[in-house]
């Protein structure tokens, strides 16, 4: 299956300070990329869905000015993490889907957050 | 809203045992139907999909799932699991069309023991 790839894998960031996470699709162009939210033992929640040149479309209840989402290209969407608090420590998941296809989403193996 | 409803919360079976995990939705229209699988410290993977044609969908290492469009359900089943089975099943469902996105169930997570 294609790849999708987000880096970090893990991030420990002091309090106030700003993390960016970057979700990746390898093998394919992605115009629509989404990202959420696994708390421990818990189901993933969509934070918002990223399309390329355009806005994110945030889900209710998720601040879009504290979780910054650019997608500039076609394989590249970033989430930043503005002003962290230890509330924000979590799994952030991203997964990508082939443009234009009406496939499954891949997902990335997801970045650890952690502040402290 | 579509909603997804896993009831297992958390599974124990033995090795051999059969298996099956409940996945109910609530959405009227068309939808593509999921089961993911996350090993412990891995991202998720697919295990199956069900986007049209035949209700019986099967899927990697011995898994099938069955769409049952009356009861809006796709329950998930193995007839024997094994201990490589331990893992967080999740249950997810889209409507369909190319930028819709995925509604999640809780997870299952079963634990098989040796």
């Amino acid at each position: 299956g294609a790849v999708v790839s987000q880096h970090p894998s893990w991030v420990i960031c002091k309090s106030g300070t700003s993390v960016k996470i970057e979700c990746r699709s390898l093998d394919f162009q992605a115009t629509t990329m989404f990202w959420y939210r696994q708390f421990p033992k818990q189901s993933l929640m969509l934070m918002a869905t990223s399309n390329e040149g355009s806005k994110a479309t945030y889900e209710q209840g998720v601040e879009k000015d504290k979780f910054l989402i650019n997608h500039a290209s076609l394989t590249l969407s970033t989430l930043t993490v503005t002003s962290a608090h230890p509330e924000d420590s979590s799994f952030y998941i991203c997964s990508a889907r082939d443009a234009g296809s009406d496939t499954e989403a891949f997902f990335g193996q997801g970045t650890r957050l952690t502040v402290v | 809203a579509q909603s997804v409803s896993q009831h297992n919360h958390h599974v124990i079976l033995s090795e051999a045992a059969s298996l099956e995990l409940g996945c109910n939705y609530s959405y009227g229209g068309t939808v593509n139907l999921f089961w993911y699988v996350q090993y412990p410290g891995q991202h998720l993977q697919l295990l199956l999909k069900y986007f049209s044609g035949d209700p019986l969908v099967k899927g990697i290492k011995g898994f099938e799932a069955e769409f049952i469009k009356s009861k809006f359900s796709f329950n998930l089943r193995k007839p024997s699991v094994q201990w490589s089975d331990t893992a967080e099943y999740f249950c997810a469902v889209r409507k369909t069309g190319t930028a819709s996105k995925l509604t999640f169930g809780t997870g299952t997570r079963l634990q098989v023991t040796l």
